[in-house]
């Protein structure tokens, strides 16, 4: 079991441009989600989805973030003209699903705007 | 809406010495409860749970911590730490439901020094 897989594990983009982030979850695990770490904000609740289907994007900012899941074996957060205030580690993780709670995070993709 | 207050954001302990990592949670009811460790550009790890039953929890790595329901706490404890425990802390919390969504403290930075 190699845990949950992020990609890139860092990446660079000019202002304006946009940004993909990549997650493979635990195969068998039914919920993905996504946070986002800062030093002023801490860990933030983005996005998640339960047997691909999304469920609470509460976290998303309304413009600029989007997030995917096409099957059971990876998603996608996707910013689109990135902004400084973007720079940040995404995290993604993943649970059995079905009241079992517990989150299994990948190591994260360092983003940083220029 | 759950939150988590994690009050010390930076704690030093010497080799040997015994530590507690303190965390409130604030929720309606009865929570999971959740301690996770972040080591230097990994991703968050899970030291322990608390789903129900006995309210100490053994953990990895010699941690535990108590659920106490009437102070709404959830302390970390280890009777004699090392210098590889050094590392960021993170209380969460979620709620009894399918969601599994966690809300996580502002975490607490932990050095041992030798």
């Amino acid at each position: 079991n190699a845990g949950v897989i992020q990609t890139p594990r860092h990446k660079v983009t000019g202002k304006g441009q946009e940004a993909t982030l990549w997650c493979e979850p635990i195969s068998g695990h039914s919920a993905v989600f996504w946070y986002r770490q800062t030093i002023v904000q801490g860990l933030e609740f983005l996005t998640y989805f339960r047997n691909q289907a999304p469920i609470d994007d509460s976290g998303m900012p309304k413009e600029r973030f989007s997030a995917q899941m096409p099957n059971q074996s990876h998603s996608t957060l996707k910013i689109q003209s990135t902004q400084p205030q973007d720079s940040a580690v995404y995290l993604c993780a993943s649970s059995l699903g079905g009241g079992e709670n517990t989150l299994y995070f990948g190591a994260g993709t360092r983003l940083s705007v220029l | 809406a759950q939150s988590v207050t994690q009050p010390d954001a930076r704690v030093t302990v010497s080799e040997g010495a015994s530590l507690q990592l303190r965390c409130k949670y604030s929720y309606s009811g009865t929570p999971y409860l959740f301690w996770y460790v972040q080591y230097p550009r990994q991703g968050l790890q899970l030291l322990l749970k608390y789903y129900s039953g006995d309210p100490v929890v053994q953990g990895v790595n010699g941690f535990e911590a108590e659920f106490i329901k009437s102070n709404s706490s959830f302390h970390l404890r280890k009777a004699s730490v090392h210098w590889s425990d050094s590392a960021v802390y993170f209380c969460a919390v979620s709620a009894r439901t399918n969601t599994g969504k966690l809300t996580f403290g502002d975490g607490t930075v932990l050095t041992v020094k030798p």
